[in-house]
């Protein structure tokens, strides 16, 4: 049980696009969802906290107008990076965090999503 | 805020016992976890302490002293593929901050 899975696992896109990174749990309800970021041979940087119907809580220094999170159901939470530059190329994760999980203190981490902005 | 720090890099004999050790500042301590992670994946859950004392699971112990800021990770029985970052991580109230982890090679 407490599974988390990430769309897509990796992505390359052009300068200027943007990039949809989808954030799923799939055998709980997941009230809270993590964004972060990791870049290499640092550690996890927590980018935003996502509840399910409400907008989402940026930490300190990260964009809410490029980094749009949407957490539209309790199984689902969305990360678009917008117009996209190569210092955005990075390790994203997910995790996810549920009452009715067994530990609800827990946080249930996604496989990561690889992207590189050429 | 908060503030993490690891040993960045151990080396440990397969076979041999290992502690990673973690000291925080934190205000409104409410819980600490250790996560394995690695290379190129995402963290996998090890242990959470929140009381001060020892919690056993396994091959791999946690520890934790909340009066003195202070948190090991012991693992008994090193096998090759526990070489990996170990990340140690403090939640206050309201997030989940991770250190920067210490990057464990297993040597046969």
């Amino acid at each position: 049980g407490a599974v988390v899975s990430q769309h897509p696992s990796w992505v390359i896109c052009k300068s200027g696009t943007s990039v949809k990174i989808e954030c799923r749990s799939l055998d709980f309800q997941a009230t809270t969802m993590f964004w972060y970021r990791q870049f290499p041979k640092q550690s996890l940087m927590l980018m935003a906290t996502s509840n399910e119907g409400s907008k989402a809580t940026y930490e300190q220094g990260v964009e809410k107008d490029k980094f749009l999170i949407n957490h539209a159901s309790l199984t689902l939470s969305t990360l678009t990076v917008t117009s996209a530059h190569p210092e955005d190329s990075s390790f994203y994760i997910c995790s996810a965090r549920g009452t009715h999980l067994k530990s609800s203190y827990e946080q249930y981490f996604g496989p990561g999503t690889r992207l590189t902005v050429t | 805020g908060q503030n993490i720090d690891q040993p960045t890099e151990m080396t440990a004999t397969e076979g041999a016992i290992v502690q990673i050790n973690c000291t925080y500042q934190t205000s409104g301590f409410n819980g600490l976890f250790w996560y394995q992670q690695h290379a190129g994946e995402a963290p996998t859950f090890l242990s959470y302490n929140v009381l001060d004392g020892l919690e056993e699971k396994g091959r791999f112990s946690s520890f934790l002293s909340r009066s003195k800021g202070y948190s090991y990770l012991l693992l008994k029985e090193l096998q090759m593929k526990d070489s990996a970052s170990y990340l140690c991580a403090v939640r206050d109230r309201r997030v989940v901050t991770f250190g920067t982890g210490t990057k464990l090679q297993v040597i046969p």
